[in-house]
């Protein structure tokens, strides 16, 4: 079973329409959890960051997590053709004297205009 | 302020070469993590080195070395290439490592072997 797992979509909306992206984790000690967007052919960007139960607002951007559930997702509201790219949902997991980022594949969004 | 830079932003090596890529982190950071990302796939973790040690090391082979500066900075070290090691090679940094520190990619490192 992976440790984080996301639609791999692609996951198709209309401009202005809420873009939905959701993921699930498998171990129950993750505390904190990212979201990053990820053009094609460049590097992850850091959208936002949530490690408390309930809801994250940034702008357009709500994260929402659950961990009695072990989900986390990323709502965009009044999305755009420039929001189009793949969602990363990673998850800081605490390793030996380390914290690593897991990451699911990614969900591929398409804002269609 | 400068993000995190990484250098050489592409690199084309033949099998059985070996490669050095190199990471500075964001200022004020001082933890720096290594990522592979094959395409299609999601990044996946390496090793991360704080205060000059490696802290953690994901599911990679000891061909996969590294090291950190005293400055902070980092070099990734990749032996006897194989084809399959062909991806981008993603650093981030981070001030500590704590559960809720928020990291910061570079823009990466595309590696291919021929």
């Amino acid at each position: 079973q992976k440790e984080v797992e996301q639609n791999s979509g692609p996951l198709s909306v209309p401009e202005g329409a809420i873009a939905s992206l959701n993921c699930t984790y498998s171990d129950r000690g993750s505390q904190s959890f990212f979201w990053y967007r990820q053009y094609s052919g460049k590097s992850p960007e850091l959208i936002m960051f949530i490690y408390s139960n309930g809801d994250k607002e940034d702008g357009r951007f709500t994260a929402q997590l659950n961990k009695a559930s072990q989900y986390v997702s990323l709502l965009i509201r009044d999305s755009q053709p420039s929001d189009s790219a793949t969602y990363l949902c990673a998850v800081k997991i605490s390793s030996g004297s380390a914290r690593q980022l897991t990451f699911g594949s990614g969900t591929q969004l398409t804002v269609l205009p | 302020d400068a993000g995190v830079t990484q250098s050489p932003t592409h690199l084309i090596k033949t099998r059985g070469q070996q490669v050095t890529l190199r990471c500075s982190p964001k200022s004020g950071h001082d933890t720096v993590s290594w990522y592979q990302q094959a395409l299609g796939q999601g990044p996946q973790f390496i090793f991360q080195y704080y205060e000059e040690e490696e802290r953690q090391r994901g599911n990679f082979p000891d061909r996969f070395s590294g090291h950190q500066f005293p400055n902070y900075s980092s070099e990734l070290n990749v032996n006897a290439l194989l084809l399959g090691d062909s991806a981008l090679y993603l650093c981030a940094s981070s001030w500590r490592d704590n559960l809720n520190t928020e990291a910061f990619f570079g823009q990466g490192t595309r590696l291919t072997v021929v």
